[in-house]
């Protein structure tokens, strides 16, 4: 069946710009995940939303970033007046719903490669 | 402290050797443990869970040590396409999963 998908693969933007990225979780997941890896860096959590809510807002960076999600599907993360630091590749992951505090295995996207200039 | 640590390497090994990875965590109450492989430019993908009782599958064995609070991954008769990014992955609870930055293999001919 289909993955998880994210759109687009790759992203050049100028500092100062807004961007929009988009996640489309496997279908009837509805646990999904954001994170971004920076060169030679580790995966950093952004945020977790169960349906549409997000109970885990803890790893966003800054009031420049945000998501949501619509529909307990598509998420679109969006970073406003981008920094030459937030270059990074933006992965999404989706699980099944996680329960008793644990998660479910998380598939994984191809990611946004995000280059801020 | 990091919350998991890893050695990056890189591990380099010709095909065939064993070799193992090591990981510890700093959150005692961490609830479950995964090791996913991350090949160049790749997502991450789930190789597999780690279990207290230590899990085999096919030439991948992992470890969990609670008391230690230490993880490990062993790979026997390497091959050529084992070669990735090994990271350790732990589940601090309520759906949050902590990377650590990955042990870099490269095995050889």
């Amino acid at each position: 069946g289909a993955g998880v998908s994210q759109s687009p693969s790759n992203k050049v933007t100028e500092k100062g710009k807004d961007v929009e990225l988009r996640c489309d979780p496997i279908s009837g997941h509805t646990a999904l995940y954001w994170y971004r890896q920076s060169l030679g860096q580790g995966l950093e959590f952004l945020i977790y939303f169960q349906g549409n809510s997000a109970p885990d807002k803890s790893g966003l960076p800054s009031d420049r970033f945000s998501a949501e999600r619509t529909g307990g599907s598509v998420s679109t993360l969006t970073i406003q007046r981008t920094q030459q630091e937030d270059s990074a590749v933006y992965l999404c992951a989706s699980s099944l719903a996680p329960s008793g505090g644990r998660t479910d295995t998380q598939y994984f996207g191809p990611g946004t490669r995000l280059t801020v200039l | 402290r990091k919350e998991v640590e890893q050695d990056p390497g890189p591990f380099n090994v010709p095909e065939g050797a064993t070799v193992a990875f090591n990981c510890t965590y700093s959150n005692s109450a961490s609830q479950s443990f995964f090791w996913y492989r991350q090949d160049c430019r790749k997502e991450p993908k789930l190789l597999m869970s780690v279990y207290s009782s230590g899990n085999e599958d096919g030439r991948f064995t992992a470890q969990l040590n609670r008391a230690s609070q230490y993880i490990s991954l062993l790979i026997r008769d390497s091959k050529l396409s084992d070669s990735a990014t090994y990271l350790c992955v732990v589940n601090t609870g309520f759906q949050k999963l902590v990377f650590g930055t990955g042990t870099r293999l490269l095995v050889s001919p």
